[in-house]
């Protein structure tokens, strides 16, 4: 099993729809948890951490559930701007920082 | 630019060549970490520094691949006898030091992507 799985997509959707995507992990003793965005050819930017209340950022909504080593990401009326692969990532206990990416999922948005 | 730079961007080079990266952290960072990434793949980890020090190898790090930051700078990564599968984009990153009590936001460097024909 992968320590962090996603479903790689695509996602096609409509400007203005409103898109999720859903992340598990396989540690349960992972600490951090975050996304990432990634444009095409591009280096991975840091959209945001996942805490475990959840946050909010504009429209982008993150949600943890550590009881089913899950990770959410909400994104609401999506911009054409939105396109890009976004990835799960995730902070192993007693491995120094080193953070553990899923494989991303594409996002395409249409006008 | 203070973010993460690496060079060269692009390199080209024949199978059995050998090819070296360079990576130049963010300033105050003392960690640093090597990535490696193919086409609908996520980032896979290679390696990690603290300062000078090489503290952890991932398996897909094979003896043809070596990675150094002599004096807790840069970093440089050399792959040696280069075959068609080492095509990918090499990342690096780096953070500040880790307290292991909070998430650690590490920063991407462009990356340096290799073609081996």
């Amino acid at each position: 099993r992968k320590e962090v799985e996603q479903d790689p997509g695509p996602f096609n959707v409509p400007e203005g729809a409103t898109v999720a995507f859903n992340c598990t992990y396989s540690n349960s003793a992972s600490q951090s948890f975050f996304w990432y965005r990634q444009d095409c050819r591009k280096e991975p930017k840091l959209l945001m951490s996942v805490y475990s209340s959840g946050n909010e950022d504009g429209r982008f909504t993150a949600q943890l559930n550590r009881a089913s080593q899950y990770i959410s990401l909400l994104i609401r009326d999506s911009k054409l701007s939105d396109s890009a692969t976004y990835l799960c990532v995730v902070n192993p206990p007693n491995q120094g920082g080193k953070l553990i990416f899923g494989q991303g999922t594409e996002l395409s948005v249409k006008p | 630019d203070t973010g993460v730079s690496q060079d060269p961007r692009h390199k080209i080079t024949k199978r059995g060549q050998n090819v070296t990266f360079r990576c130049d952290p963010i300033s105050e960072h003392n960690r640093l970490y090597w990535y490696r990434q193919t086409l609908g793949q996520g980032p896979e980890f290679l390696t990690y520094f603290q300062n000078e020090a090489q503290l952890e190898k991932s398996r897909l790090l094979s003896d043809r691949f070596s990675a150094e930051r002599p004096k807790g700078s840069f970093s440089t990564l050399e792959i040696q006898r280069t075959e068609q599968g080492d095509s990918a984009m090499y990342l690096c990153a780096s953070s500040l030091p880790y307290t292991g009590s909070e998430g650690n936001t590490i920063y991407f460097g462009e990356g340096s992507w290799l073609t081996v024909v």
